[in-house]
């Protein structure tokens, strides 16, 4: 089993939906890093934190530390927001990542 | 201010040379850590620098290792390439060592024949 899962792993919806990334992991950890993966590989950092919630556009990001999930909410998507999202965890000073999740919004 | 540069690019070796990859990172970015992502494992911690020291290290051969210099521009090196070491290596820089808030290079994707 892997120490981070995300869920879905492939999500497709229309312009304007609200979108919902899941993230759970199993180990203990200092803080967990939200990510943007465009095609053509580059990685963009959305968020790092560590307890409680950002907020940063139209994107939200929300930690339970206790319960050990996180999640990426997207607000009134567009077609610009499609990409994979990787959640990442960090335990001893290091990153570990989740699988991704492939999001594509239509038009 | 300028973003994290690697070069080259794109890069393809025979097995069994070896390779270097550089990384320059944000000015005044002292950290830099080093990614493997493969279609098979997703993406892998390889190794952090800070201060011209390796601070942390993932699960990787020995054939993996790097540097970093004064300047803090690190560079990585692959040693007897294998066919599995085909992948999109990135690097990231960041203000201060320990996974924290990171800033990624547009990686270097090397293919392995």
């Amino acid at each position: 089993k892997n120490e981070v899962e995300q869920s879905p792993q492939n999500l497709t919806a229309q312009e304007g939906e609200f979108i919902t990334i899941n993230c759970s992991y199993s180990v203990g950890i200092s803080a967990l890093h939200w990510l943007q993966q465009h095609p053509g590989g580059g990685i963009v950092s959305l968020f790092m934190l560590s307890s409680g919630k950002k907020k940063h556009g139209r994107l939200i990001a929300t930690i339970n530390i206790q319960e050990k999930h996180s999640s990426l909410h997207i607000t009134a998507s567009h077609p610009r927001d499609s990409a994979v999202y990787i959640c990442a965890v960090v335990g001893n000073e290091k990153l570990t990542f989740g699988t991704g999740t492939r999001l594509t919004i239509i038009p | 201010k300028a973003g994290v540069t690697q070069t080259p690019r794109y890069l393809i070796k025979t097995r069994g040379q070896q390779v270097t990859l550089s990384c320059s990172p944000i000015s005044g970015h002292r950290s830099v850590s080093w990614y493997q992502q493969t279609p098979g494992q997703g993406l892998q911690f390889l190794f952090e620098y800070f201060s011209e020291t390796q601070r942390n290290k993932g699960n990787f051969p020995g054939r993996f290792s790097g540097r970093q210099f004064s300047n803090s521009r690190s560079e990585m090196n692959v040693s007897t390439l294998e066919l599995g070491d085909s992948a999109l290596y990135l690097c990231a820089s960041s203000l201060v060592r320990g996974a924290s808030e990171q800033y990624f290079g547009p990686g270097t994707r090397l293919t392995v024949t």
